[in-house]
C-alpha cells in the first residue's frame, strides 16, 4: 500500500519568515494530495489540496507544489503569523488504494 | 449548520466493556471514515464505507466493527475495550471518496482503564 513520509516533525520559525513542510509518497497511482491543519484540541481542517494534473497551487499565503516524477509534494507558508502555529498533516490518496494515507504530522511554532 | 456530529465528546471506559461511538453527517456525503489519532503516529484509518451498505477495513481494524445502514450514520463499536484502544477517534466524510476532501468531526477522546 501507500507510504507517506513527512518532514520535519517539528519546525520553529520567526514571525514573518517562511515555513516549508515536505512529504514523499510511494504509490505512483496516487492522484490527490490534501493538506490539513490541526490546532491543539481541535479537528483537522483542510487548508489546501492539489491534484496530480497540476504542479502548483496557491491560496494567499499558502502554496503547495507537486513533483510527480520524484513523488514528493510540499506545503509553503509565507509571511508566517502566530495563528499559523498548529500541526500540519499531508495526505495522499488513490482510487486503487481506496483510502487516504496520512503523514505523521509537523508541529509548526511561529515565534512572535 | 451542516457537518459531522460525534458523540460522546469524551468517555472513560473500563476494560472489557462494549462501547459504540456515534457519528452522523448531514452533508449527504457518500463516503465515511473512522480514524484514531495517537501522539507521534498521525491519523490511522480503522474502517471506511464508500457508500451506504458497504464497509471496508483500514490500517488498524482489529477490535473494532462498523455498520453503514444509511447515508448519514456510521457508528464504530468496540466489542471488548482494551487499554491500547485509548485514543482520540475522529469520524470523517467525503463527498465522493478518495478524490474529494475529508471533513472531520470534533473527535471523541476515549480512555480505557
Amino acid at each position: 500500500g501507500e507510504n507517506v513520509e513527512q518532514h520535519p516533525s517539528t519546525l520553529s520559525v520567526q514571525e514573518g519568515d517562511s515555513a516549508v513542510i515536505k512529504c514523499t509518497y510511494s504509490d505512483s497511482a496516487s492522484n490527490y494530495f490534501p493538506w490539513y491543519k490541526q490546532e491543539l484540541g481541535k479537528r483537522p481542517q483542510l487548508i489546501i489540496d492539489i491534484r496530480s494534473n497540476v504542479g502548483e497551487k496557491k491560496d494567499q499565503r499558502i502554496a503547495v507544489t507537486l513533483n510527480k516524477t520524484a513523488k514528493h509534494f510540499s506545503l509553503h507558508i509565507t509571511e508566517t503569523q502566530p495563528e499559523d502555529s498548529a500541526v500540519y498533516f499531508c495526505a495522499a490518496s488513490s482510487k486503487t488504494g481506496n483510502q487516504f494515507y496520512f503523514g505523521t504530522g509537523t508541529s509548526l511554532t511561529v515565534i512572535p | 449548520i451542516a457537518g459531522i456530529t460525534q458523540a460522546p465528546t469524551s468517555q472513560i471506559l473500563a476494560a472489557g466493556r462494549r462501547m459504540t461511538l456515534r457519528c452522523t453527517q448531514d452533508m449527504r456525503h457518500n463516503a465515511m471514515y473512522w480514524y484514531r489519532q495517537d501522539l507521534g503516529l498521525g491519523l490511522r484509518l480503522i474502517h471506511y464505507s464508500n457508500t451506504a451498505g458497504t464497509t471496508g477495513k483500514g490500517e488498524v481494524p482489529d477490535g473494532y466493527s462498523v455498520s453503514r445502514a444509511n447515508t448519514d450514520d456510521f457508528p464504530l463499536t468496540l466489542a471488548s475495550a482494551v487499554p491500547s484502544q485509548t485514543s482520540v477517534y475522529f469520524c470523517a466524510s467525503s463527498l465522493t471518496g478518495v478524490d474529494s476532501p475529508l471533513h472531520f468531526g470534533n473527535g471523541t477522546r476515549l480512555t480505557v482503564t
